[in-house]
């Protein structure tokens, strides 16, 4: 079965810094996606990013980015310029590319909580 | 504008009585989900379906039940057989046809039930 882990369960950095989210997940599948979600303390769930498996560059959002390392089954969040409205719970989450895979269904991280010092 | 409405956002119930969430969506998508999050936790997948008419159980089923008539709506029944139902209940929903599939799930904003 595939999981997503997130190893830390809370990180802090000084605003305007540039903070790194970790995540792994494992999977025997070569075609899926990965995603960012953000969730702030109104509990909505945003998409901060998303990376498709077989694209081979990392995709960017303005300050938002990942390291994606297909290989070491690996989706880093690197948040530069952090921003006191950074402030949230993250979640990495996986998706394979077909049904038949799977993928009706999201795995979900247990999150990162991300708190931004002034 | 097209999105994912829940209702109601914030909902009090006593003990043993059963409670229905709304989830509706108008942007034709076919699969619906719920999920459940306890405070500080992740989220857990109680129902979801991917076509009208038809749903599979999650990881946490137990104690819940829900329904697909129509496209649009998926509404959750916390049931009195579910031992703890205080939580924060979000809808999500996403495109299941290759070609219009962006991958990501769409989120309601999601239900607060606490039950007394």
């Amino acid at each position: 079965a595939q999981t997503v882990t997130q190893s830390q369960p809370e990180m802090s950095v000084q605003e305007a810094e540039t903070v790194t989210l970790s995540c792994t997940y494992d999977t025997s599948e070569s075609d899926y996606y990965l995603f960012w979600y953000k969730q702030p303390p109104s509990r909505q769930m945003i998409l901060v990013i998303r990376q498709e498996a077989y694209k081979q560059q990392n995709a960017t959002e303005n300050r938002f980015s990942v390291n994606f390392q297909k290989a070491a089954k690996s989706f880093s969040l690197k948040i530069s310029d952090s921003q006191l409205g950074d402030a949230a719970m993250y979640f990495c989450a996986y998706r394979p590319l077909y049904i038949i895979q799977g993928a009706q269904k999201l795995v979900f991280g247990q999150g990162t909580r991300l708190t931004i010092n002034p | 504008d097209g999105g994912i409405t829940q209702s109601p956002k914030y909902l009090f119930r006593k003990e043993g009585q059963n409670v229905t969430l709304s989830c509706e969506q108008n942007l034709n998508h076919d699969a619906m989900y719920w999920y459940r999050q306890d405070p500080g936790q992740g989220l857990r997948l109680i129902y979801y379906s991917q076509i009208v008419n038809d749903f599979q159980k999650g990881d946490i089923a137990e104690g819940y039940s829900v329904s697909r008539e129509k496209k649009e709506s998926f509404p959750l029944t916390v049931t009195s057989a579910q031992k703890n139902p205080t939580a924060f209940y979000l809808c999500a929903s996403t495109k299941l046809t290759s070609g219009e599939n962006t991958g990501e799930l769409f989120f309601g904003e999601g239900s607060r039930l606490t039950v007394l």
